[in-house]
């Protein structure tokens, strides 16, 4: 079946300082590949996707990340953090269907920056 | 053009009443989505409707009723609320690229949610 780790739940960095956070997903085919980030009190915004091509890929924000196929990972970079990027973070895989669009989300990722 | 809006953004209800969470886009999406999230599970998906006129359940459907009134509004009812009803809801929709051939391959436009408390 389809799931999606994201192994750490928390994550804090200073202000400035590179960001790595990580997803694994378990999926047959080739997925495609989502991250969302949801500030307090909002709903969820789309950073980036992955369906072909390219395996890294930028987003918004300045934020990219990586697929790599035999690691079954699709971890999300930025090379500097600003103190608005604190926020949860999700991975997502999607699912071909016939009937409708499966998304799985990953259990998220808090991120704490410090001035 | 508002994107994906939601109606209450707070509610407490006590055990067993019931109350319908409202959910309308502007974007002419087909598709549509009621999720839950909980701590540390991120978001279930509650219920769809891949088009006008469809709905069907997805992974937590248990205790939850929904209606496609139109191609714009999704509403999800509580007939009797539980504590276990507790979370955020989310309402999305989206948009396949290329039709049915790519389902899963779009981005999903999520409302700002609907935080319930049942006491």
């Amino acid at each position: 079946a389809q799931s999606v780790t994201q192994p750490d739940i928390h994550i804090t960095v200073s202000e400035g300082a590179s960001l790595e956070l990580r997803c694994n997903y378990s999926y047959g085919a080739t997925p495609y590949l989502f991250w969302y980030v949801q500030s307090p009190g909002q709903g969820l915004q789309l950073l980036l996707k992955y369906f072909s091509g390219d395996t890294l890929v930028q987003g918004i924000k300045g934020f990219e990340a990586e697929f790599k196929r035999s690691q079954s990972s699709f971890n999300l970079r930025k090379p500097s953090v600003h103190w608005s990027d604190a926020a949860e973070y999700f991975c997502a895989v999607g699912e071909m269907k016939t009937s409708y669009d499966k998304v799985i989300f990953g259990p998220g990722t808090s991120l704490s920056v410090i001035p | 053009n508002a994107g994906v809006t939601q109606t209450p953004k707070f509610q407490v209800l006590k055990t067993g009443q019931s109350m319908t969470l409202q959910c309308a886009q502007d974007m002419n999406h087909n598709s549509m989505y009621w999720y839950r999230q909980d701590p540390g599970m991120g978001l279930r998906l509650i219920y769809y409707s891949a088009s006008e006129g469809t709905t069907d359940k997805g992974e937590v459907p248990n205790g939850y009723n929904v209606s496609r009134l139109n191609k714009r509004e999704f509403s999800l009812r509580l007939e009797s609320a539980a504590p276990s009803q507790t979370s955020v809801y989310f309402c999305a929709s989206s948009e396949p690229l290329g039709g049915s051939m790519f389902w899963g391959s779009y981005e999903q436009y999520f409302g700002p949610g609907t935080r319930l408390t049942v006491t």
